[in-house]
């Protein structure tokens, strides 16, 4: 089954860190660019971060610095390491599978991040 | 970086009545313009990209049309399991892919 897994979320302080997991499955994982979009509760998507196959990361300015993305095409899997986190970063982190031309043809279940003291 | 904006936020419909959705770019992103579906408490489903085009196991109801700037998703006959957000993505200027706000398709 063509599927993407998300796994890592949780509870954690303001400045601390987590890092996101996302398994891919039933795909050439090596052959897609990936990402990371992110929804606040009751809040639109965002874009959080893309990897291209040749391991090019790319940030939008509210992450870049604090946000690393990363994968491991022998493990079919892609990371976000997040840093110095904030109340802001609250929400729930899709991992998406981008097409060639840019948009997110597959989806995981997304995991959520809770930035609290 | 180009804005995307929806209209209306919330569009009330009878079951069985057309939908027709809209959204627009602060720039032109030409025919670079996909829609995705999303219901509580899953995550969004690609609709339609390149303006028009359905994926994959997309009922022949939804359909999407424009370009340049102004875009229009229609479900010609709305059925129960449609009531979801649906959100546009450009992805002409990447990166980033920046979203719309969304609108709610509810019952009315």
């Amino acid at each position: 089954e063509v599927q993407l897994v998300e796994s890592g979320g949780g509870l954690v302080q303001p400045g601390g860190s987590l890092r996101l997991s996302c398994a891919a499955s039933g795909f050439t994982f090596s052959s897609y660019d990936m990402h990371w979009v992110r929804q606040a509760t009751g809040k639109g998507l965002e874009w959080v971060s893309a990897i291209g196959t040749a391991g090019d990361p790319y940030y939008p300015g509210s992450v870049k610095g604090r946000f690393t993305i990363s994968r491991e095409n022998a493990k079919n899997s892609l990371y976000l390491q997040m840093n110095s986190l904030r109340a802001g970063d609250t929400a729930v982190y899709y991992c998406a599978r981008g097409s060639s031309l840019g948009y997110f043809d597959l989806w995981g279940r997304g995991t959520l991040v809770t930035v609290s003291s | 970086e180009i804005v995307m904006t929806q209209s209306p936020a919330t569009l009330s419909v009878s079951p069985g009545e057309r939908a027709t959705l809209s959204c627009r770019a602060s720039q032109s992103v030409s025919s670079n313009l996909a829609w995705y579906q999303q219901k509580p408490g899953q995550a969004p489903r690609l609709l339609i990209y390149g303006a028009s085009t359905r994926a994959t196991g997309i009922p022949a109801r939804f359909s999407g049309s424009g370009s340049g700037t102004e875009f229009t998703l229609t479900i010609s006959s709305l059925q129960s399991e449609d009531f979801a957000v649906y959100y546009c993505q450009q992805y002409n200027n990447w990166p980033p892919g920046t979203f719309g706000g969304g609108t709610k398709v509810e019952i009315k």
